[in-house]
């Protein structure tokens, strides 16, 4: 099972949008409906942004919002923030009942 | 709120296993209604699924890593706990390693323990 293949940086100002892609198969992003992104600060455990594609948790601010099209899906964030500056992750499972990450993004906020 | 805390060994040496368990503050393994999780992260590098179990203790496992893991539930001091072992270790396998739930009815990887860190070195 490969690694999605997320961009490896991507950065913004304060205020501004930036949106990270996720590309997979037919395998996995593009049959099922279960990708999910992670917020990972160093040191720290990653926690879950946005699952099932488009569902966002209650403690995870509305800034964040996730859609999908065919085998890509993608993270946006709105209103880029300093506290944003951290690496994320998609994941998703596969038709091998598995579960497959992203390579990660870091994201940078200028 | 659920709490996950792995731990373990910081250091094994080459061609040893490694093991790892995690705690769950609630009763949630049992509940059934879960599977869990072990990832890891090597210094630099992205996030890598290991496997998964379920109550019933259906596995699987990430097919690089399928001849060396082996994910089990264990009744330790009076208490469950989501166990890894990963055999003939080398220094390719020193990195924080993370356990993780996720409902069988969605809602991704959520939450995961604090990461445990583990070297392979003589």
């Amino acid at each position: 099972q490969s690694a999605l293949t997320q961009v490896a940086s991507v950065s913004g100002s304060p205020g501004q949008s930036i949106t990270i892609s996720c590309i997979g198969t037919s395998s996995d992003v593009g049959r099922y409906n279960s990708v999910s992104w992670y917020q990972h600060h160093p040191g720290k455990a990653p926690k879950v942004l946005i699952h099932d594609v488009t569902k966002r948790p209650s403690d995870i601010s509305d800034r964040f919002s996730g859609s999908k099209s065919g085998n890509t899906a993608s993270l946006t964030i709105s209103g880029l923030q300093a506290e944003d500056e951290a690496d994320y992750y998609c994941g998703s499972s596969t038709d091998s009942n598995t579960w497959v990450f992203g390579g990660g993004t870091k994201v940078t906020v200028l | 709120q659920v709490l996950l805390q792995g731990s373990g060994p910081g250091l094994v040496k080459p061609s040893q296993t490694l093991s790892l368990t995690c705690t769950v503050s609630d009763n949630s393994i049992l509940s059934g209604d879960y599977y869990w999780h072990w990832i890891r992260q090597s210094a630099g590098k992205g996030l890598e699924w290991i496997g998964r179990i379920s109550l019933s203790g259906n596995t699987k496992y990430n097919a690089s890593l399928q001849s060396r893991a082996t994910i089990s539930l264990d009744w330790i001091k009076n208490q469950d706990h989501i166990s890894l072992r990963l055999t003939s270790v080398t220094a390719t396998d020193t990195a924080t390693y993370y356990c993780a739930r996720e409902a069988y009815y969605g809602g991704g990887l959520d939450p995961w323990g604090q990461g445990s860190l583990v070297t392979v070195s003589s």
